[in-house]
């Protein structure tokens, strides 16, 4: 099955900007979605689609995608964009689809 | 606005089976959605377990599928997960979440449930 490989950990100095990268066959053929997760909590949708934040996403989120990587901006980052963040995409083996997550990345502002 | 809601045991004894409810409220369990159970074991990341459309279709991780059973019941608007022969490898996190058929992203998780498997 497909995997979705991202950096374990990244830092960044607080009001910076950050990248996070996510790695994968699957991204070729379907758009990444990028989750973020506080300590004790349930994922929240930060990014879907080619460019799309939920409603009540801060406009310092944004993605990008190039071949069979997808990108998680934070432009500005503050001290509350301390989380783990994932990436996940559908994917398909044979007639099926199915999701796959990425490895997750712990981001931790400075 | 729509809520989900798991709910199960949170022991099960090693070679019996996991079984969880979640419950939709706030909207129809048959809009244009899929419905997903999707793990986390403790400090790991996110694992993918199946999902399932009002009509009964389902899709499945071929890792987890042979022990696999995702179940809707329309009347009760909730969907249900069930997992054979667990072992300590599937003490997790489980949430429910609904994904949007137009774009295919976890916009709505349930606030999960722990599940151990232990004797």
């Amino acid at each position: 099955s497909s995997e979705l490989t991202q950096d374990p950990a990244v830092s960044v100095a607080l009001g910076q900007t950050v990248r996070i990268t996510c790695q994968g066959d699957s991204l070729r053929s379907y758009y990444a979605s990028w989750y973020q997760q506080k300590p004790g909590q349930a994922p929240v949708l930060v990014i879907y689609g080619k460019n799309n934040r939920p409603s009540g996403i801060p406009d310092r989120f944004s993605g990008s995608s190039s071949g069979n990587t997808a990108s998680l901006t934070i432009t500005g980052a503050q001290a509350e964009d301390e989380a783990d963040y994932y990436c996940n995409s559908r994917d398909s083996s044979g007639n099926h689809l199915l999701y796959v997550f990425g490895t997750g990345t712990k981001v931790t502002v400075l | 606005q729509v809520q989900l809601q798991e709910s199960g045991p949170g022991l099960v004894k090693p070679s019996g089976t996991l079984s969880l409810t979640c419950a939709v409220s706030g909207g129809s369990i048959s809009s244009s959605n899929w419905w997903s159970w999707i793990r986390q074991p403790p400090g790991k990341g996110l694992e993918w377990i199946g999902e399932i459309y009002h009509s009964g279709s389902t899709n499945y991780n071929p890792s987890l599928k042979s022990r696999v059973t995702i179940s809707v019941d329309k009347s009760k608007n909730q969907f249900s997960l069930k997992l054979s022969s667990v072992t300590a490898a599937d003490t997790a996190v489980y949430y429910c979440a609904r994904s949007e058929a137009t774009h295919d992203a976890f916009d709505i998780w349930g606030q999960g449930t722990m599940v151990t498997v232990s004797s």
